[in-house]
């Protein structure tokens, strides 16, 4: 069954600061996409970041880059220069290219960046 | 472009009740999911729709169901309303099947 993993219930970074958030992801289809999205207390998730199964190169959006590791099925993301606005929680999820869009998504990690 | 629009945003019923719950996509997008959000049991898919035909649906009771109208527009309806059915309600859209979904502000679902 497909599953996504997210350790760290909750992270705390100093702005600036650069901060990974761990996301593992557990599934035998060879075609999949990974997602990263941001939710704030206002609770819409906002989209941050995509990689592909088949992208050689790891994904970058502005400050966010997602540390892809196939072999050890895992995606990680990497806020730099964290700022206090980047406070909310972030899951990770995971689509499988079978004719649906259905998103399976992890538990979360909340990250809090103090000045 | 505006973006993915759910109303209402916060609605309170009491058990045994009925809601429908409204999403309007971004313009041009035709795939529409749901998804709910509990505190307990995170962020599960409920059902999407593509050009008004549902293609997929998780697990949840029949209490539970949904539609697409021809202008991409999705209700999600909830009937005989049980205390666990407070969540906060996602909605997201996608220009196409496989593309990025973009999600709504969700509708929050207090049931007392």
């Amino acid at each position: 069954a497909q599953k996504i993993t997210q350790t760290q219930p909750g992270m705390f970074v100093q702005e600036k600061e650069a901060v990974t958030l761990d996301c593992t992801y557990d599934t035998s289809d060879p075609s999949y996409g990974l997602f990263w999205y941001k939710q704030p207390s206002s609770g819409e998730m906002i989209f941050l970041i995509y990689q592909g199964s088949y992208d050689q190169q790891n994904a970058t959006e502005g400050r966010y880059s997602l540390n892809f590791q196939k072999a050890r099925k895992s995606a990680n993301l990497v806020i730099s220069a964290s700022q206090l606005g980047d406070s909310a929680m972030y899951f990770c999820a995971m689509r499988l290219y079978v004719n649906t869009d259905k998103l399976i998504f992890g538990t979360g990690t909340r990250l809090q960046v103090f000045p | 472009k505006a973006g993915v629009t759910q109303t209402p945003r916060y609605l309170i019923k009491t058990r045994g009740q009925q809601v429908t719950l409204s999403c309007s996509p971004i313009s041009g997008h035709r795939s529409v999911s749901w998804y709910q959000q509990t505190p307990g049991q995170g962020l599960q898919f409920l059902f999407e729709y593509f050009s008004e035909t549902q293609r997929n649906k998780g697990n949840f009771p029949g209490r539970f169901s949904g539609r697409q109208f021809s202008n991409s527009r999705s209700e999600m309806n909830v009937s005989t309303l049980e205390l666990g059915d407070s969540a906060l309600y996602l909605c997201a859209s996608s220009l196409a099947s496989g593309a990025t979904q973009y999600f709504g502000p969700g509708t929050r679902l207090l049931v007392l």
